[in-house]
């Protein structure tokens, strides 16, 4: 079973530009969270989709966005980068909802953002 | 507002090591917690999840357990080897309006040398 993928892999990018990253979950898989980790910061939520519904969302402006398509793959945007929107962007997936008793997340391999 | 800590942030130990990593948080209020392995660079592994309910969950070398009424998890490390040499993260997946935010400690960096 494949399991979460993430392209790109690597963007750079410059200030005042937008990006568009996307999250394929493994298969069957309704639920896709997006994550950014900094070295500063650590891991932040940013927001979870359920069934092409986002279910909750972090403390994030709002040039963050994100949506769900009806297969279940996940795209993310960022418009108007700045410097401090260089991060590593994780997407998670899993079965059902996070609010679930059990309910194990798995990640994919992450975007590398560089915003210059 | 959860918060998680884990401790220590690094740890260096000799292979064959048993080893202990400790996290722990501030609201018992959870429906899980996940031990996860992040390598250089890269995404995040699963490692274990606990319900709520239990209280431990064991795979190969490791085995994590959890105390909800003290905020606690420590994952257990068994006979260490250079393979296991990565960055070690907890995280909790809070109940009430919180639910789906899953969040994490800062990490435990673990080194494991010949």
């Amino acid at each position: 079973k494949a399991g979460v993928t993430q392209t790109p892999r690597y963007l750079i990018k410059t200030r005042g530009q937008q990006v568009t990253l996307s999250c394929s979950p493994i298969s069957g898989h309704r639920s896709v969270s997006w994550y950014q980790q900094t070295p500063g910061q650590g891991l932040q939520f940013l927001f979870e989709y359920f069934s092409e519904t986002q279910r909750n969302k972090g403390n994030f402006p709002g040039r963050f966005s994100g949506r769900q398509f009806s297969n279940s793959r996940s795209e993310m945007n960022v418009s108007t980068l700045e410097l401090g929107d260089s991060a590593l962007y994780l997407c998670a997936s899993s079965l059902a909802p996070s609010d679930r008793p059990g309910n194990e997340q798995f990640f994919g391999p992450g975007t590398r953002l560089t915003v210059l | 507002k959860q918060e998680v800590t884990q401790i220590p942030a690094a740890l260096s130990v000799p292979e064959g090591e048993n080893l202990v990593l400790n996290c722990s948080f501030t609201d018992s209020a959870i429906y899980n917690l996940q031990w996860f392995r992040q390598d250089p660079g890269k995404g995040l592994t699963s490692l274990l999840l606990i319900q709520s309910s239990q209280r431990e969950q064991t795979s190969g070398r490791l085995n994590a357990s959890l105390d909800k009424s003290s905020g606690r998890s420590t994952l257990y490390i068994a006979a260490s080897q250079p393979g296991d040499s990565a960055t070690y993260l907890c995280a909790v997946l809070p109940g009430g309006t919180s639910y789906g935010k899953l969040t994490f400690g800062q990490g435990t960096i673990l080194t494991v040398h010949p």
